[in-house]
């Protein structure tokens, strides 16, 4: 079973409310991964998690802040947001997250964000 | 951080077989090349991945050049539920495994 899992499908929200993406995988991948995908552009890396760490975060703004509270679950906690956040949000996992040259990683389907 | 470079758009006839190209000329020796594709809103798919052998699965074959600056993703009879965005990928290591996705190629199959 290769499958990651994201609720909800689909979120609107005002610019000052609050809300959470959650993602979740039982595969025992140790490294999972949140990516922002505007329309008609390729999905751009948000932050990676390898054993529960943050290990790389691509700068994204405050308003954006992900937690990793065990191996198999992945949130995004959302505040405060702008209409120019909008966009699909992808989680991914994937096995190996130390020093090997390959490492296959599985998409959920995504959350698809309104900001109004 | 290597990149790819893909076309921006290809058509195939259905039952043929589609051919899409990518160029990571900035590839190091021991980063591997992916193929994932991905049809309209959906996550991403992952499809093959090689580091300098050509492999093959129940979904395409993957060509990689012998100087590995370039590869050939080969579907072999392309279907209509073939249409899609194809992105070529180098994967890098900097503590994390980063990906970065270029572009990709947005292949069309007709009927």
């Amino acid at each position: 079973d290769t499958e990651v899992t994201q609720t909800p499908k689909h979120l609107v929200m005002g610019m000052t409310n609050k809300k959470s993406l959650k993602c979740e995988q039982h595969m025992g991948h140790r490294a999972m991964y949140w990516y922002k995908q505007k329309a008609k552009k390729p999905p751009e890396l948000m932050f990676v998690y390898s054993y529960e760490k943050l290990s790389i975060n691509e700068s994204v703004p405050s308003r954006f802040s992900p937690e990793c509270p065990n191996s198999s679950l992945l949130n995004l906690h959302l505040h405060a947001l702008q209409p120019e956040d909008s966009a699909l949000y992808l989680c991914a996992s994937s096995q190996v997250s130390s020093g090997s040259s390959t490492d296959t990683q599985y998409f959920g389907p995504g959350t698809r964000l309104t900001v109004l | 951080d290597a990149k790819t470079t893909q076309p921006p758009s290809m058509d195939c006839a259905e039952g043929r077989a589609a051919n899409l190209p990518c160029n990571h000329s900035t590839i190091s020796g021991n980063e591997y090349v992916y193929w994932y594709r991905q049809i309209h809103s959906q996550g991403p798919q992952y499809i093959i991945h090689g580091l300098k052998n050509n492999e093959t699965n129940e979904m395409a074959s993957l060509i990689i050049t012998e100087d590995r600056k370039s590869s050939t993703l080969i579907l072999p009879h392309a279907t209509l539920r073939d249409t899609a965005v194809y992105y070529c990928i180098v994967r890098v290591w900097t503590g994390g495994f980063k990906t970065i996705f270029g572009a990709g190629t947005r292949l069309f199959v007709k009927a």
